[in-house]
């Protein structure tokens, strides 16, 4: 069974460069989420998708990030003019709406290193 | 104000012995969910178990158990017979009601199991 999957695995970008992370859910998975790792803490919420919906983007920390799920499956999210503070990793996670406690299933990441 | 707080950076246990992971959470919110999740040095972040705010028993799951203490806000990780391959880094995590279903996290507790 396919779990959740993004790529690349690792990007190295050139600051002021923009970047495309890929996330693929679970086959079903009405819901999706894209979180912020950095270095040595937990994750930290961006933003929230249900079908095709972006239903919170409170946590986009600015104006170029920007998230999308036009046929409510893959989801991309891309940084415009990367900046050394968004080095990071890029977790997402998808959920089926349903069941009790809709445990969110994570993707192995996307490890970012702005130059 | 921090929603989950993990006051321990690190942990170490013996194999076979038990070990409590601390965890306390701040909400005003009747209803919310408590989650941990382990992340081994893969990255992936992986679901141990939940605790419903309603829910009348401590949550187990095999060697998991959560200590629900919910007049003290706390929501401790149980862990019996440690393992070696239970080193990570786990991540005690709360979803609160609303229409989103976003997961606030700590800051992570670092288990290391010796032999």
């Amino acid at each position: 069974g396919a779990g959740v999957s993004q790529s690349p695995r690792y990007k190295v970008a050139k600051r002021g460069q923009d970047v495309a992370l890929r996330c693929d859910p679970i086959s079903g998975h009405v819901s999706l989420f894209w979180y912020q790792q950095a270095l040595g803490q937990g994750p930290e919420f961006l933003t929230y998708f249900q079908n095709e919906a972006q239903l919170d983007k409170s946590g986009l920390p600015s104006d170029r990030f920007f998230a999308e799920r036009p046929e409510g499956s893959v989801s991309t999210l891309k940084i415009q003019r990367t900046q050394q503070e968004d080095s990071a990793v890029y977790l997402c996670a998808s959920s089926f709406l349903g069941n009790s406690y809709n445990e969110q299933f994570f993707g192995p990441g996307t490890r970012l290193t702005v130059l | 104000a921090q929603k989950i707080t993990q006051t321990q950076p690190g942990m170490f246990v013996q194999e076979k012995e038990a070990v409590t992971l601390d965890c306390t959470y701040d909400t005003s919110d009747p209803s919310y969910g408590l989650f941990w999740y382990k992340q081994p040095s893969s990255g992936e972040m992986i679901f141990l178990i939940y605790q419903g705010s309603y829910d009348q028993q401590n949550a187990t799951e095999g060697r998991y158990s959560l200590n629900f203490q919910k007049a003290r806000k706390s929501a401790n990780l149980v862990i019996s017979a440690s393992q070696l391959g239970d080193s990570a880094m786990y991540f005690c995590a709360m979803r609160e009601g609303g229409n989103t279903d976003k997961l606030i996290f700590g800051t992570g507790t670092r288990l290391q199991v010796f032999p």
